[in-house]
């Protein structure tokens, strides 16, 4: 899926426990981002990172950690705090290519079940 | 925050026939973009029509974008099997700090 490698595929976390997912890219872009999808709904932005030491907040980020260490990887962490985190999850980078137009291309994805 | 509205939520039509997804939104915009996911893959980038642009085309989609009524509108004309998958639009808000907002999308089915 476009240089964006999300690992693992498939986890499964009884209550209680933290768990990161990882998400590596060989695209070189600066930006990167975590969505996460509900059955039949659409995105929702969890965490964004515009450059390696920084990252914001997005519209669902309590339960939820992250860290830019290097420009390739942007890992989520999914903490006991998050109430409801059975869910797909979807790491992005941005890429400014497009005559300035910011267009996302996407991992293909992590699935999260807690047990 | 949900920006963008698709409707319909799903869509059923035979092969041949075109498919039209509706999309509305609610504040100013750089651009917006359709994207298309297959069941539990990622999402792909398909087409983007900026802001001062009517409609736009790219093979089998054709765009339109109406600012004064919020809205954007994609058509797959002779649509395919393999057209099967969920579109979402996405809005890039006028100094939206590069983030995109998505819809709930749009459940197409092509039926063989």
């Amino acid at each position: 899926d476009g240089g964006i490698t999300q690992s693992p595929k498939y986890l499964f976390r009884k209550e209680g426990q933290n768990v990161t997912l990882s998400c590596e890219q060989n695209l070189n872009h600066d930006a990167m981002y975590w969505y996460r999808q509900d059955p039949g709904q659409g995105l929702r932005l969890i965490y964004y990172s515009q450059i390696v030491n920084d990252f914001q907040k997005g519209d669902i980020a309590e339960g939820y950690s992250v860290s830019r260490e290097k420009k390739e990887s942007f890992p989520l962490t999914v903490t006991s705090a998050q109430k409801n985190p059975t869910a797909f999850y979807l790491c992005a980078t941005l890429d400014r290519s497009m005559s300035g137009a910011n267009v996302l291309t996407f991992g293909a994805g992590s699935r999260l079940t807690v047990l | 925050s949900q920006q963008g509205e698709e409707d319909p939520q799903a869509l059923s039509i035979q092969e041949g026939e075109n498919a039209t997804m509706n999309c509305s939104y609610k504040t100013s915009i750089n651009n917006l973009q359709w994207y298309r996911q297959n069941s539990g893959r990622g999402l792909v980038h398909l087409i983007l029509i900026r802001s001062n642009e009517r409609e736009k085309h790219s093979g089998r989609l054709r765009v339109t974008l109406d600012t004064s009524k919020k809205s954007s509108s994609l058509l797959i004309t002779a649509s395919r099997a393999a057209d099967t998958a969920s579109y979402f639009c996405a809005t890039e808000s006028a100094g939206g700090y590069n983030k995109l907002i998505f819809g709930a999308g749009t459940r197409l089915a092509v039926h063989p």
